[in-house]
């Protein structure tokens, strides 16, 4: 169990560019989410996965977000058109679904500067 | 899924018990109680959690009254690398934090 790992640790982009960042899972683990997180703030839920069907978005998560998980393994999370206010940190988080007893693992989060 | 309230935030003495408080008023008979926290720059890390019985692990203790509408993460001997964000959460199906508690350890 080497943990939820994601690339990059930072990011630093201009507005207006697009950036993608990856998310690798515990290899067992079949559901992956997505959160985001801005100082003094607690982790926003983004969206989530069941093995590679995406079960729900947040109605506040604009257009210019999307996420997939195309074999279910490994995610990604783009952002076109890159705003000042996407200036947060990313979290991504896996669990086994099936047991409610699961908690989430974290990983340390890609952190994104909009300049 | 059900809403928590937290105390912004709390001190603690090093060598002390922290005592952390939750409510969760509406949460269902489904839905666990579980803790995190998160420590500045890294992600969320689980600590324990509960449906309807006092638990205990290596980390804390959690502490759940009869009707389910509160609880109390107890960590027994605070040290000065348990200051964190303590966040409280009654989850079914997705995690939705709220702004936690603040836990400052205090020399």
């Amino acid at each position: 169990d080497t943990g939820v790992s994601q690339d990059p640790r930072h990011k630093i982009t201009k507005r207006g560019q697009n950036v993608t960042f990856r998310c690798d899972p515990i290899s067992e683990h079949n559901r992956l989410y997505w959160y985001r997180q801005t100082l003094g703030q607690g982790p926003e839920f983004l969206t989530y996965f069941q093995n590679e069907a995406q079960l729900e978005k947040s109605r506040l998560l604009s257009d210019r977000f999307s996420a997939e998980r195309p074999k279910g393994s490994f995610s990604t999370l783009e952002i076109q058109r890159t705003e000042q206010g996407d200036s947060a940190m990313y979290l991504c988080a896996s669990s086994l679904s099936g047991h409610r007893a699961s908690p989430l693992h974290f990983g340390n989060g890609t952190r994104l500067t909009v300049t | 899924d059900a809403k928590t309230t937290q105390p912004t935030s709390m001190d603690c003495a090093e060598g002390r018990a922290a005592n952390l408080p939750c409510n969760h008023s509406t949460i269902s008979g489904n839905e666990y109680v579980y803790w995190y926290r998160q420590i500045h720059s890294q992600g969320p890390q689980y600590i324990i959690h509960g449906l309807k019985n006092n638990e205990t692990n290596e980390m804390a203790s959690l502490i759940i009254t009869e009707d389910r509408k509160s609880s109390t993460l107890i960590l027994p001997h605070a040290t000065l690398r348990d200051t964190a964000v303590y966040y409280c959460i009654a989850y079914y199906d997705k995690v939705i934090f709220g702004p936690g508690t603040s836990l400052s350890v205090i020399p």
